[in-house]
């Protein structure tokens, strides 16, 4: 059974700091790795993909992937209001399998 | 790019009738396309998965006579929920892959079902 693991409960940052979420998978064949973002009553929106050991940054967002390990992290640099929504780590590989999400509240 | 739309966004039916969403990919070609359904403050749930020009492949207890999936194009997919019961009442999300090595699923703004 593929899974795709991410842990509980909301995570609350103050404005201008740095959110850390994790996810952990079981299948080690896995290659390829996705975070969407979910805002409240909307659909998922793609914010980063990886597919290499190591770290990939776009913009405020840095994905950071260790197979070995079978984590992949999520880092958001200078939190701002607007990324508070529940952030989904997905895992390739037959399809698509998602965590549960880590809600992220920015407090202003 | 990579933009998926659907339509409607919002629907409102009486029980017992039947009701069909539109997914569309506007500007790539999805070979296949993936039906999700998420209850509130719940997951996505992942309903079936259709390729163009053949059957969807359901997942376990998802009643493939009730939910009825076509994917005659590239561009397009429909859902139609027959028969829709207050059960059903939930938000359906559709996403599409497109072509060669991209494996990258994007994500329509979904359809709000509510039955009466």
């Amino acid at each position: 059974q593929k899974e795709v693991e991410q842990n509980s409960g909301p995570l609350s940052v103050p404005e201008g700091a740095i959110a850390s979420l994790n996810c952990t998978y079981s299948d080690r064949g896995s290659q390829s790795f996705f975070w969407y973002r979910q805002y409240s009553g909307k659909s998922p929106e793609l914010i980063m993909s990886i597919y290499s050991n190591g770290d990939k940054e776009d913009g405020r967002f840095t994905a950071q992937l260790n197979k070995a390990s079978q984590y992949v992290s999520l880092l958001i640099r200078d939190s701002q209001p607007s990324d508070s929504a529940t952030y989904l780590c997905a895992v390739v590989d037959n399809r698509l399998a998602f965590g549960k999400g880590n809600q992220v509240v920015v407090i202003p | 790019g990579a933009v998926v739309s659907q339509h409607p966004s919002w629907v409102i039916c009486k029980s017992g009738t039947s009701v069909k969403i539109e997914c569309r990919s506007l500007d790539f070609q999805a070979t296949t396309m993936f039906w999700y359904r998420q209850f509130p403050k719940q997951s996505l749930m992942l309903m079936a998965t259709s390729n163009e020009g053949s059957k969807a492949t359901y997942e376990q207890g998802v009643e493939k006579d009730k939910f009825l999936i076509n994917h005659a194009s590239l561009t397009l997919s429909t859902l139609t929920v027959t028969s829709a019961h207050p059960e059903d009442s939930s938000f359906y999300i559709c996403s599409a892959r497109g072509q060669g090595r991209t494996d990258t699923q994007y994500f329509g703004p979904g359809t709000r079902l509510t039955v009466l």
